[in-house]
């Protein structure tokens, strides 16, 4: 089944512990996003990735960092965490060629920060 | 920059109505794809129909379409016989062609009523 997952789908943790929330598809899709969703804003993107070992911001990368070094896996890191990075986080993919394609996203993980 | 606005926060329909949820965009771009996106109580992202900015046809998929206004830059989606099941949030979303962004509006919540 083609699909987008992320993990964990919950995580409550507290302020400075670092976490990595894994994202993984197999669609063999070249884009990958992140981005956060807070009431009354919609979905911001945090960081995306056109192919593996290329990355960059979105409107919302303070605090966060990515990485792609495998085309099927993007993970999202917060090495410092704060309380205002709670959120419900989405982990989406498409193929490359804009702009006539969805994204695909993933179930969301929801983090509570402390 | 692109920018996405859905100006209705919340939108009440009664069951088996129809309903349209309004939204407008800004770009420099002339090309673009539009997108609108359903998000339950459950949380999943779900996409529903997409509008290419130089498809001459309003884009229809089963009781959804979406009336493409280019010279008004709207691309309001058309909900035919609202069912229990279409209470959720609606997103608009656009993708510029060489963009890597996509950018979301904040959302219209529709409630149909029973």
């Amino acid at each position: 089944e083609a699909q987008v997952t992320q993990n964990p789908r919950y995580l409550i943790t507290v302020t400075g512990k670092k976490l990595t929330v894994t994202c993984s598809q197999n669609m063999n899709h070249e884009y990958m996003s992140w981005y956060r969703q807070d009431p009354g804003l919609g979905l911001r993107q945090i960081y995306y990735s056109m192919n593996v070992e290329v990355t960059d911001k979105g409107d919302v990368p303070e605090g966060y960092k990515v990485s792609r070094k495998e085309k099927r896996n993007f993970p999202l890191i917060l090495e410092s965490p704060s309380p205002n990075q709670t959120s419900l986080y989405f982990c989406a993919s498409s193929p490359k060629f804009f702009p006539y394609n969805e994204q695909f996203f993933g179930p969301g993980t929801r983090l509570t920060v402390l | 920059a692109q920018k996405i606005t859905q100006t209705q926060p919340g939108m009440f329909v009664q069951e088996k109505e129809a309903v349209t949820l309004d939204c407008t965009y800004d770009t420099s771009d002339q090309s673009y794809g539009l997108f609108w996106y359903k998000q339950p109580s459950s949380g999943e992202m779900i996409f529903l129909i997409y509008q290419g900015s130089y498809d001459e046809q309003n884009a229809t998929e089963g009781r959804y379409s979406l009336n493409f206004q280019k010279a008004r830059k709207s691309a309001n989606l058309v909900i035919s016989a609202s069912q229990l099941g279409d209470s959720a949030m609606y997103f608009c979303a656009m993708r510029e062609t060489y963009g890597q962004n996509f950018v979301f509006g904040p959302g219209t919540r529709l409630s149909v009523l029973p």
